[in-house]
């Protein structure tokens, strides 16, 4: 079973900082990898898919790099809408998520 | 728009079996791109898929729940289902339907989600 680990666990920001999430698999996933983004009290919503392709409507500060065994998401310029957790997601045998990051206001 | 529904008992006795349904509008069930999911999260938890199924009745579950679980579909109504057997306080959680796509992977949209309790 392929373990996806994410870091930091929480990245303390302010609104116009870029922030870096981190997503190491434990094995290659080659680029079958997705982001999502999770509000409190709400489902999660899909950011990217395939490491690098953003769904639609999702906006262009949003952008994910890596393959094989590391990861990155990137938010260019953080809004306020964007403080949440953030998750990723593979699919190997069946899909499996990395334990979040926490994006909080500094 | 797709939007996806879940409805069932918010509250479930330990060892008992509870079930769930997804009501999908927008998008018709017997897609033969897309798979109907449910997933997980305990409470102030990460994520955990249980399994899907094609319009076809297929299915393919999580093996640490297969034993446990069983994931229906009814095309008439649009709806697809989950049913959970013997259920202890480590399954209280919410529970989410939502669609998947394999080629690409993604899960989107989800539903809501609704919250079941596993409590006497």
């Amino acid at each position: 079973e392929i373990v996806l680990t994410q870091s930091p666990a929480t990245l303390s920001l302010s609104p116009g900082d870029r922030a870096t999430l981190s997503c190491r698999a434990s094995q290659s996933v080659s680029s079958y990898l997705a982001w999502y983004q999770q509000k409190p009290g709400q489902a999660p919503r899909l950011l990217i898919y395939d490491a690098s392709n953003r769904a639609t409507g999702i906006p262009a500060r949003f952008s994910g790099s890596g393959s094989g065994t590391d990861f990155t998401l990137t938010i260019s310029s953080l809004e306020p809408e964007d403080f949440a957790v953030y998750y990723c997601q593979q699919r190997s045998t069946w899909p499996l998520f990395g334990g979040g990051t926490k994006v909080e206001i500094k | 728009q797709v939007q996806l529904q879940e409805s069932g008992p918010g509250l479930v006795k330990p060892s008992q079996t509870f079930s769930l349904t997804c009501t999908v509008s927008g998008a018709s069930i017997n897609s033969t791109i897309y798979y109907w999911s449910w997933i997980r999260q305990h409470p102030g938890k990460g994520l955990e898929w249980i399994g899907y199924i094609y319009y076809s009745g297929s299915t393919y579950y999580n093996p640490s729940l297969e034993s446990r679980v069983t994931i229906s579909v009814d095309t008439s109504k649009n709806q697809f289902s989950l049913k959970l057997t013997s259920v202890t306080a480590a399954d209280t959680a919410v529970y989410y339907c939502a669609r998947e796509r394999l080629f690409p992977h993604w899960i989107d949209p989800w539903g809501q989600g609704t919250l079941v309790t596993v409590s006497s």
